[in-house]
């Protein structure tokens, strides 16, 4: 079975500061993952995803993330935050299977302070 | 990627009530999912659809509360019924036509009174 443990439900950095938001995952088989972001009243975009290429994967709004697989995490990163990146952020995994539920975390609310 | 609609956008309903809220997407896909995400908590897998076929429910969603229909590849409709305010959420519908990806609507906004 897959899971989704995003440690921080809020997570506040100053406007420049680097964005840490926490995911870890646990998965029978070697898992795809994702990052969503949901901004006020819109529905959930595609940050980017893991699916077995590269470990450290890019996404928009210059925003990464890095399987580690010794340490069952997928964080995501951004070197600078802007005002406009405060949102909701999921973290998903699904086991690879074409049409195989997604398992949502239970998200992040970032905050950022001008 | 794809582009998915979803209408209303939002709508406030009355007890007792249905309501039904379509989801269209701008290319042919089989696999079509129904998620609720209810205030400030995760998505919740509702069902998958798959035109041609009777959608399969998660535990903890039935037919009779939460009727599907796929009648093609690129539409799809949820139906609320006999609604409560606990059936107040964000109702979200997402595609996967790529294998590997979901891709979500908008969402439709729903407070039930």
């Amino acid at each position: 079975a897959q899971s989704v443990t995003q440690l921080g439900s809020h997570v506040s950095v100053s406007e420049g500061a680097l964005v840490l938001l926490r995911c870890n995952y646990s998965s029978s088989v070697p898992p795809y993952l994702f990052w969503y972001v949901q901004y006020p009243n819109q529905g959930l975009q595609l940050l980017l995803k893991y699916t077995s290429a590269a470990t450290l994967v890019k996404g928009i709004n210059g925003f990464e993330a890095e399987f580690k697989k010794s340490e069952t995490s997928f964080h995501l990163t951004k070197p600078s935050a802007h005002m406009s990146d405060a949102a909701e952020y999921f973290c998903a995994v699904s086991d690879r299977r074409s049409g195989n539920q997604f398992y949502f975390g239970t998200g992040t609310s970032l905050t950022v302070i001008p | 990627s794809a582009v998915i609609s979803q209408k209303p956008s939002r709508d406030i309903c009355q007890r007792g009530t249905s309501l039904t809220i379509q989801c269209q997407v701008d290319s042919q896909v089989t696999m079509m999912f129904w998620y609720r995400q209810q205030p400030g908590q995760s998505l919740t897998l509702i069902a998958t659809a798959n035109q041609g076929s009777e959608a399969t429910y998660e535990s903890g969603f039935v037919i009779d509360k939460f009727p599907i229909s796929r009648p093609n590849l690129t539409f799809s409709t949820l139906t609320v019924s006999n609604m409560s305010p606990e059936d107040s959420s964000i109702y979200l519908c997402s595609v996967e036509p790529l294998g590997d990806t979901q891709y979500f609507g908008p969402g439709t906004r729903l407070t039930v009174l």
